[in-house]
Order: C-alpha cells, then structure tokens, then sequence
C-alpha cells in the first residue's frame, strides 16, 4: 500500500522568496516519488522525480527536491519564487516495481506567488 | 520526452447522451494506460487501467458500465461516458506509461466534459 500527505492546501509566497511545499509519503516498496505542476484548466507536468538514484533531485524551472527515507519526506523547494510558478502542484508516488504501476496523488498544494 | 493527446479538450453534452473521449500515445506504444478525473480544485483520482487486448480495470467505487473503456490499440484508449449525467461533469485525463530506465508517466492535457 502506498499513500501521499501534502501537508499545506495552500501556500502564499512573495515574489522573489524561497518556496517550501512539503510531503511526505508511506510506500510498501522503496518508491519512485514525483512532483508534478498543474497550472489552471492544464494538463500534469513533471517538475522532478526520485528513482532511487541521488537524494536530492534537481528538476525544470528551478525547482528541486530531497528524499529523506528516515523521515519519509520529500519537500519541493525553489530558492526564489516567480510569479509564473503560482500554480497547484501535486506529490506523486509509485511503487519502484521496474512495471507501470498505478500513480498515488497527494492532496495537491496551491501556490500562490505576490507582488 | 513523450507525447499524449486527448480529444477532444473540451466537450459539452446533454443529460443523457454518451461521450467518448481519446486518449492517444503519439510516439511511443503504451499496453497500458490510465484514466483519472479531476473535480475543481480536488486532487486526480484514478478511475481505471486500460489494457490493451484485454479488460479493463476499474478502481473500486467506479461503475464500468457507466465508463466504458476500451483500449483498441497500442497506441490509443477511449473512455466512453455513457448516459451522461450533470454530476459526471469533470476534468478527465489519462495517462501512458513509457518506459526507458524505468516507467514514466506522461499525461494527456485533459478533457473538460461539461453535461447539462
């Protein structure tokens, strides 16, 4: 079994500082973790991912994010927020089978990025 | 990367009519891919599994003869939204599963489906 908490719905940022949306996950197997990106009316896009490889991951648009298997956590972070970054954005896990496994969304974070 | 298109991208029908929404890989073949529907400003809840030359699979709660799903080749799948009603209005997507050192998935943009 495998579930994902978003542990903010919504969080507001002014422009120009730092961005912390966090997550964190519980998985049966070692998982593959995903950030992705929804902004309104679009489809998903895939800001990073964690396959077991480097613990922090580096992914588009500035965006990265550090797997903690002793916290079960898996933050999205940017170091300096950008009004075109204000969006939903979604924590994904997977079970790391090698197989195309079913996707588990988290609850989904809004960002919201002011003057 | 890899492609996936839905269409159509939005579609209004009226209470009672069937829709059918395509879900399609683009450049790279896909035995199984994913439906999900998405209420306004709630999370995507994965609805069912298509396979391709098989049966699909239904998440529990989901009617499957209300959302047919049928998954006529390696590169498409169609979910047909059968005596549609109001509360069936939402945001569908699907999703194909690619694989290269592991599966991905990539997502379509999406159907609004609108009954009235």
């Amino acid at each position: 079994a495998q579930s994902v908490t978003q542990l903010d719905s919504h969080v507001s940022v002014s422009e120009g500082t730092p961005v912390l949306l966090r997550c964190n996950y519980s998985s049966s197997y070692s998982p593959s973790l995903f950030w992705y990106v929804q902004h309104p009316n679009k489809g998903l896009q895939l800001l990073l991912k964690y396959t077991s490889a480097a613990t922090l991951v580096k992914g588009i648009n500035g965006f990265e994010a550090e797997f903690k298997k002793s916290e079960t956590s898996f933050h999205l972070t940017k170091p300096s927020a950008h009004m075109s970054d204000a969006a939903e954005y979604f924590c994904v896990v997977s079970p790391n089978t090698g197989t195309a496994s079913k996707l588990t969304f988290g609850t989904g974070t809004r960002l919201q990025v002011t003057l | 990367g890899a492609v996936v298109s839905q269409h159509p991208s939005w579609v209004i029908c009226k209470s009672g009519t069937s829709v059918k929404i395509e879900c399609r890989s683009l450049d790279f073949q896909a035995t199984t891919m994913f439906w999900y529907r998405q209420f306004p400003k709630q999370s995507l809840m994965l609805m069912a599994t298509s396979n391709e030359g098989s049966k699909a699979t239904y998440e529990q709660g989901v009617e499957k003869d209300k959302f047919l799903i049928n998954h006529a080749s390696l590169t498409l799948s169609t979910l047909t939204v059968t005596s549609a009603h109001p509360e069936d209005s939402s945001f569908y997507i699907c999703s194909a599963p690619k694989k290269t050192v592991f599966y991905e998935q990539y997502f379509g943009p999406g159907t609004r489906l609108t009954v009235t």
